[in-house]
């Protein structure tokens, strides 16, 4: 899978947005980019995912770059809840070599402040 | 339904212990994983079973043995594990397209190996 770059971490105040971005300059046409957040003690979720068009649903935003070298996931309302590592990833519907995988990189450790 | 559950949730075990953690869904999905988590690092890839049958290994030391009995559940079998193994294993599953489907993931067995 091409890489993705994430900030380490990232800090919000409850109630404001928060835009959480991704760089992956070597992206593919057939990449699509998928978000997972993994809450404490918890497994990861899957949060959205979009190819090439910006997309919303009930969780978050995500907005895609023209040239899809760039996302970013946007949280509308940050809540409490939402304090997570939230993990950009590229997926290539082509498989190959990456045949069913989830190749999570680093993450960016979201905290929200009350 | 749409929950993965894990048992146990916690488990401590010599280096000569067999033990295993289980993984069930009822979500009708036919591709299961397993992943191995470190302390705050992303969780990798172990294996994927792809309806039923193993389809990517990781390249797992064989002290770890995956097994599928059936659609729903999924095992992992430990034997003569080092301390080195101890840290979060995640199960997970998706519809059965493992190049595109959303992963849903159970909340994880915690293995400490003494």
């Amino acid at each position: 899978d091409a890489k993705t770059t994430q900030p380490n971490s990232m800090e919000s105040n409850e109630e404001e947005p928060v835009h959480l971005p991704c760089n992956h300059s070597t992206i593919s046409g057939t990449d699509y980019i998928h978000w997972y957040r993994q809450l404490p003690s918890q497994g990861p979720e899957y949060v959205i995912h979009g190819l090439t068009s910006n997309v919303n649903n009930r969780m978050a935003s995500l907005a895609i770059a023209e040239d899809r070298k760039s996302s970013t996931l946007i949280l509308h309302r940050a809540t409490l809840r939402d304090a997570a590592v939230y993990y950009c990833i590229l997926r290539d519907v082509d498989g190959g070599t990456s045949y069913g995988k989830l190749t999570f990189g680093q993450g960016t450790i979201l905290t929200v402040h009350p | 339904d749409t929950e993965v559950t894990q048992t146990p949730k916690h488990l401590v075990m010599g280096m000569t212990n067999k033990k295993s953690l289980k993984c069930e869904q009822h979500m009708g999905h036919r591709a299961m994983y397993w992943y191995k988590q470190k302390a705050k690092k992303p969780p990798e890839l172990m294996f994927v079973y792809s309806y039923e049958k193993l389809s990517i290994n990781e390249s797992v030391p064989s002290r770890f043995s995956p097994e599928c009995p059936n659609s729903s559940l999924l095992n992992l079998h430990l034997h003569a594990l080092q301390p080195e193994d101890s840290a979060l294993y995640l199960c997970a599953s998706s519809r059965g397209q493992p190049n595109t489907d959303t992963q849903y993931f159970g909340p994880g067995t915690r293995l400490t190996v003494l």
